[in-house]
């Protein structure tokens, strides 16, 4: 099947700093990616919609200046996660869908295994 | 305003028997509805997703039954294990209007299958 990943996949770091979280399409190429962010026991929550080459389309309540995605390729989108606080903390998930014209079936999305924040 | 509406919020089944998830969408727009299976500290993986233009589509043990007129789709899970236990989301999406294809998901059920 269709393989994103994301790195790194647990992250710790403290007030203040900031985290980078990549996802990657490994065996296709992604026109559309999408952020979500996870808390237990809970449903994803759309944060932002990544399409290659433009800038992201965030949800409503999210903000656009602590969450800063770069979707710079096909392959790749970023997530960075500014001057991060405890209240960050949480299980980020993208997601992607493929291209039209390949072989993956254009609607289906695709996710990867999730990056753990924790936020001291 | 909750678009997709999923129960129950948890379900106790024993091996062998049968897992009954139910999910009720308000737009009409929606016209591709998806179930995702996701284990604790993983991302979701899709299990199986239907088009409203069929009642029902088989995979496996696992099966989706839609009611267009009632707004409302199931997962059945036959003869559900216990490495089935999980928690399922049910989703929806419309495909137009420039919707990026963006799901709207339902708030998930924590299935248990007792061995």
């Amino acid at each position: 099947g269709a393989v994103v990943s994301q790195h790194p996949s647990r992250v710790i770091c403290k007030s203040g700093t900031s985290v980078k979280i990549e996802c990657r399409s490994l065996d296709f190429q992604a026109t559309t990616m999408f952020w979500y962010r996870q808390f237990p026991k809970q449903s994803l929550m759309l944060m932002a919609t990544s399409n290659e080459g433009s800038k992201a389309t965030y949800e409503q309540g999210v903000e656009k200046d602590k969450f800063l995605i770069n979707h710079a390729s096909l392959t790749l989108s970023t997530l960075t996660v500014t001057s991060a606080h405890p209240e960050d903390s949480s299980f980020y998930i993208c997601s992607a869908t493929a291209a039209s014209g390949g072989a993956r079936p254009q609607e289906t999305q695709y996710f990867g295994p999730g990056t753990r924040l924790l936020v001291l | 305003q909750q678009q997709v509406k999923q129960s129950p919020q948890s379900l106790i089944v024993q091996k062998g028997g049968i897992s009954i998830i139910n999910c009720a969408y308000e737009n009409t727009a929606f016209d591709y509805f998806p179930w995702y299976q996701q284990f604790p500290g993983k991302g979701p993986a899709l299990l199986i997703a239907i088009r409203p233009d069929v009642s029902e589509k088989k995979e496996g043990r696992f099966t989706i039954s839609f009611n267009k007129s009632a707004k409302q789709f199931s997962l059945h899970i036959m003869d559900s294990q216990p490495g089935d236990s999980a928690t399922y989301f049910c989703a929806a999406r419309r495909s137009s209007g420039g919707s990026n294809y963006k799901l709207t998901f339902g708030k998930g059920t924590l299935l248990t299958v007792n061995p």
